[in-house]
């Protein structure tokens, strides 16, 4: 079990350029997420996905950005025409399905900084 | 609209007594409750939960203590070691457990 892990760590980017982030779940879990975190907040929810279906997403989440989970095991979330406003911490976490599914591992995140 | 408040940002406490955070919730469906524990340049890491059937759940030094009537919850940590020096969020979610409301955090500060 080595975790999530969530690559880059940090990203830089210039308003208008597009990023995308990666996260690798732990291998078992089916159950994928992805949170945002501003400064001085909790983090909130930006999107859940089950195997490879993507099963819920925030309103936080326009159509700037798209999350994907091909094959039920990696996951990539892309912001498009980024703002300053995307500027936060993007963590990653992910659980079982079951009874132990509240259990959620978070990787690191990535800080992103749009300039 | 912020459905998981922590009214604390910040709470120092002397190493060996009792660290107490709170928060409360305004959503009466929420019905499974979690503490993360987060240090700097790390994710969250789950701490402990309590489902709404319940009004107190211990794991070790950690207690959650729930009050469902005043839609409140807490965090005991007994005795406070300067190792549980983080900031900690509490989470609440509806039953299927797709997404959590998380407060915005309490930094817990232990001093030796």
């Amino acid at each position: 079990d080595t975790g999530v892990s969530q690559d880059p760590r940090h990203k830089i980017t210039k308003r208008g350029q597009n990023v995308t982030f990666r996260c690798d779940p732990i291998s078992e879990h089916n159950r994928l997420y992805w949170y945002r975190q501003t400064l001085g907040q909790g983090p909130e929810f930006l999107t859940y996905f089950q195997n490879e279906a993507q099963l819920e997403k925030s309103r936080l989440l326009s159509d700037r950005f798209s999350a994907e989970r091909p094959k039920g095991s990696f996951s990539t979330l892309e912001i498009q025409r980024t703002e300053q406003g995307d500027s936060a911490m993007y963590l990653c976490a992910s659980s079982p399905v079951g009874g132990r599914s509240h259990r959620y591992t978070f990787g690191s995140g990535t800080r992103l900084t749009v300039v | 609209d912020q459905q998981v408040k922590q009214n604390s940002p910040s709470l120092s406490v002397q190493e060996g007594r009792i660290s107490i955070l709170n928060c409360d919730y305004t959503n009466s469906m929420f019905d499974y409750f979690l503490w993360y524990k987060k240090y700097p340049a790390e994710g969250p890491t789950f701490l402990i939960s309590i489902s709404s059937i319940k009004d107190k759940n211990e794991d070790g030094r950690f207690t959650v203590f729930l009050n469902k009537s005043a839609k409140h919850l807490s965090l005991h940590i007994v005795p406070s070691q300067p190792g549980d020096s983080a900031v900690y969020f509490c989470a609440a979610s509806v039953y299927n457990f797709n997404k959590f409301y998380f407060g915005s955090g309490t930094k817990l500060n232990v001093k030796p």
